[in-house]
């Protein structure tokens, strides 16, 4: 049950976009729609942006993106401000009916 | 204000047991699944568990499979996780969440395990 990949780090300017990936296989990612995405806060819980790939949920700012594209799954966060400086996780069901984190992506703003 | 919250966390020696517990308020329990994930420290989440809402449907990630059950009284809006032969690397942060149909909503703050001889 090996983790979804994801890149360690990403880094951006104010006002900038970035996208983070998130790969799996046609068991998890790729096999239906239940990709969501966590932001969470050193020592905080997370917080849920983005549910079923592309939704997002209320009050969550409209800068928050999803997208999927076979095996690997994004976010992207537009018009990069610095409270989005957080880890990242996607999270993803598989096929024999248990659940994956992705490895986490530590998002930087410059 | 819906809220969950964790206990049972503490500081165990290798191979000892320790029962988790998860409680809802503002909001009933009994109607949505439940994950379990953990956080070691310095580390990213891990999916640890689920019971579904009538407690009949129970999945584990396989590092855990045979050591940790999960149960569940509605009638006190209540999840629990018994953890046994806890192992070194079973120390984490435990956080129970709502499942919204294979995402998590709410989320409590966490209870802290440390498994240490």
């Amino acid at each position: 049950q090996s983790a979804l990949t994801q890149p360690a780090s990403v880094s951006g300017s104010p006002g900038q976009s970035i996208t983070i990936s998130c790969t799996g296989t046609s068991s998890d990612v790729g096999g239906d729609e239940y990709v969501s995405w966590y932001q969470q806060y050193p020592g905080k819980a997370p917080k849920l942006v983005i549910y079923d790939v592309i939704d997002r949920p209320p009050g969550v700012s409209y800068r928050f993106s999803g997208s999927k594209s076979g095996n690997t799954a994004s976010l992207t966060i537009s018009g990069l401000q610095a409270e989005d400086e957080a880890e990242y996780y996607c999270f993803s069901y598989r096929s024999d009916r248990t659940w994956v984190f992705g490895g986490g992506t530590k998002l930087t703003v410059l | 204000q819906v809220h969950l919250e964790e206990s049972g966390g503490g500081v165990v020696q290798p191979g000892r047991s320790l029962r988790l517990s998860c409680a809802a308020s503002g909001f009933t329990l009994s109607s949505h699944g439940v994950h379990w994930v953990r956080q070691a420290p310095g580390k990213g989440l891990e999916w640890v568990a689920f019971i579904s809402q009538d407690g009949n449907n129970k999945y584990y990630v396989d590092s855990v499979k045979g050591r940790f059950t999960l149960s569940r009284d509605n009638s006190k809006n209540t999840v629990s996780l018994q953890i046994n032969n806890l192992r070194v690397d079973d120390t984490a942060i435990y956080s129970c969440a709502q499942d919204l149909g294979n995402y998590m909503d709410v989320w409590g703050q966490g209870t802290t395990v440390t498994v240490s001889s």
